[in-house]
């Protein structure tokens, strides 16, 4: 059974860094893209980016590129979405999301900035 | 970026009724569509990928149609486990876009 397991709620201050993670199971990590997509409170969905984890490579939306950071550790299967600088607007439910087609979803991480 | 514009934005139907969700790309996708549910408790389940195909487990009552630029997805006879948001997204191109969302509620 394909499993996407996040870290748990995030506290950030502004200008700070948070990291969270989203540990797969069930299939060969490096097989398919993690994708990563924002939900701030109230609204839809925006894709963030993906990372390809065999080769590391990345893409991000235009939006996102000075915010997010993705990465992944192939050894433990475990893809990390780092968000700098944080502000007010980065408060929001983070999901990763497997597959180019988004075919499994982990349960979401918010992550609150508050001073 | 390709904007998708859902309609309508709250969608109030009864059980067993037949309800359709229509998406809008603000330009040509070929079918790139999907579709997804996401519940109250936040969890978000794929419904139907390219258009108009289910995904696994995905009951029959659910079903896609489109192409170009207007996609729509229809559930037959509502249960009350469908109550819930429903969000487009095209994977033409990137960045991939979601429509606004849908919120299917009891009437």
């Amino acid at each position: 059974e394909v499993q996407l397991q996040q870290s748990g709620p995030e506290v950030g201050r502004p200008g700070s860094s948070v990291k969270i993670s989203c540990k797969a199971s069930g299939y060969t990590f490096t097989d398919y893209v993690m994708n990563w997509v924002k939900q701030s409170p109230g609204q839809g969905l925006e894709w963030i980016g993906w990372i390809d984890p065999e080769y590391g490579n990345t893409d991000y939306a235009e939006k996102f590129k000075k915010k997010a950071t993705l990465t992944a550790d192939t050894s433990s299967n475990i893809a990390y979405i780092q968000l700098s600088s944080l502000t007010s607007e980065d408060t929001a439910t983070y999901f990763c999301a497997s597959g180019e087609g988004f075919d499994y979803w982990g349960q979401g991480v918010m992550v609150t900035v508050s001073s | 970026d390709i904007q998708m514009t859902q309609s309508p934005s709250s969608l109030p139907a009864s059980l067993g009724e037949r309800v359709t969700i229509s998406c809008r790309a603000s330009q040509y996708i070929s079918n790139n569509l999907n579709w997804y549910q996401q519940k109250p408790d936040g969890t978000i389940k794929p419904l139907i990928y390219y258009t108009s195909n289910l995904q696994s487990g995905v009951p029959s009552r659910f079903s896609g149609s489109g192409s170009g630029t207007d996609y729509s997805l229809t559930i037959s006879s509502l249960e009350p486990e469908d109550f819930a948001m429903y969000y487009c997204q095209q994977d033409a191109n990137f960045p991939r876009t979601f429509g606004g969302g849908t919120k299917l509620e009891l009437k």
